[in-house]
């Protein structure tokens, strides 16, 4: 009974490339999470998806930033013209329910902006 | 936005030794959520708290939810070396969206 899955589990980028970060839920589970991590503080919420849908992306930037959660495959991260300010971990949680069912963390993607 | 605020901020203590740690908000929360973080790994729960009040243990651990909702302490009884890491608590309300501590470092000295 696998767990979320993340990958890759570390990404290097220079400035200005793109970034896709993947996010395979726990079997049965529709509903996807992301949240960002900087060294030393707990983790931010960004963005939440049902498949195909998004809930709420409140807690992600408008611009560079956008999620998708196909109705194959796993759910899309994907920041454009990555700054050094990106640099994180980016984690990823699901849910077989939305509203306050359990959240499952996978194990991250390490994102560093050379 | 709402904050958590979690302490202490790291704890260094001998193995046998208990813990206790804290978090607090201006806000009110439904739930309170502790989860333990190691390096290089997402944070998993240890335990879930969902009545003001209410007392729950985990094995070593125990949790409670603050009778003014706006409070959570987690204890540690009888360290041992494998307790090390970041703990987190969260909050939550009706909805998803977790609120986060800054989270409380556990280390054992040698």
């Amino acid at each position: 009974n696998a767990g979320v899955m993340q990958n890759p589990r570390h990404l290097v980028r220079r400035r200005g490339q793109e970034a896709r970060l993947r996010c395979s839920p726990m079997k049965g589970h529709s509903h996807v999470y992301w949240y960002r991590q900087l060294p030393e503080e707990g983790l931010k919420f960004m963005v939440y998806l049902q498949k195909e849908n998004i809930i709420d992306e409140s807690g992600m930037p408008k611009e560079r930033f956008s999620a998708e959660f196909p109705k194959e495959g796993p759910s899309i991260l994907r920041i454009q013209q990555v700054v050094r300010g990106d640099s994180a971990a980016y984690f990823c949680a699901s849910s077989l329910a939305g509203a306050s069912d359990t959240q499952y963390f996978g194990p991250g993607t390490r994102l560093t902006v050379l | 936005g709402q904050q958590l605020n979690q302490s202490p901020q790291s704890m260094f203590i001998q193995e046998g030794e208990d813990v206790s740690m804290n978090c607090t908000s201006s806000s009110i929360f439904n739930t309170w959520l502790w989860y333990k973080q190691e390096p290089g790994e997402g944070p998993v729960l240890l335990i879930a708290l969902y009545k003001a009040g209410e007392l729950t243990s985990n094995g070593r651990l125990t949790a409670q939810f603050g009778i003014t909702r706006k409070d959570s302490f987690l204890n540690i009884s009888a360290s041992i070396p494998s307790d090390v890491g970041i703990y987190f608590c969260a909050g939550q309300y009706s909805n998803y969206q977790l609120i986060w501590g800054a989270g409380t470092k556990l280390i054992i000295k040698p």
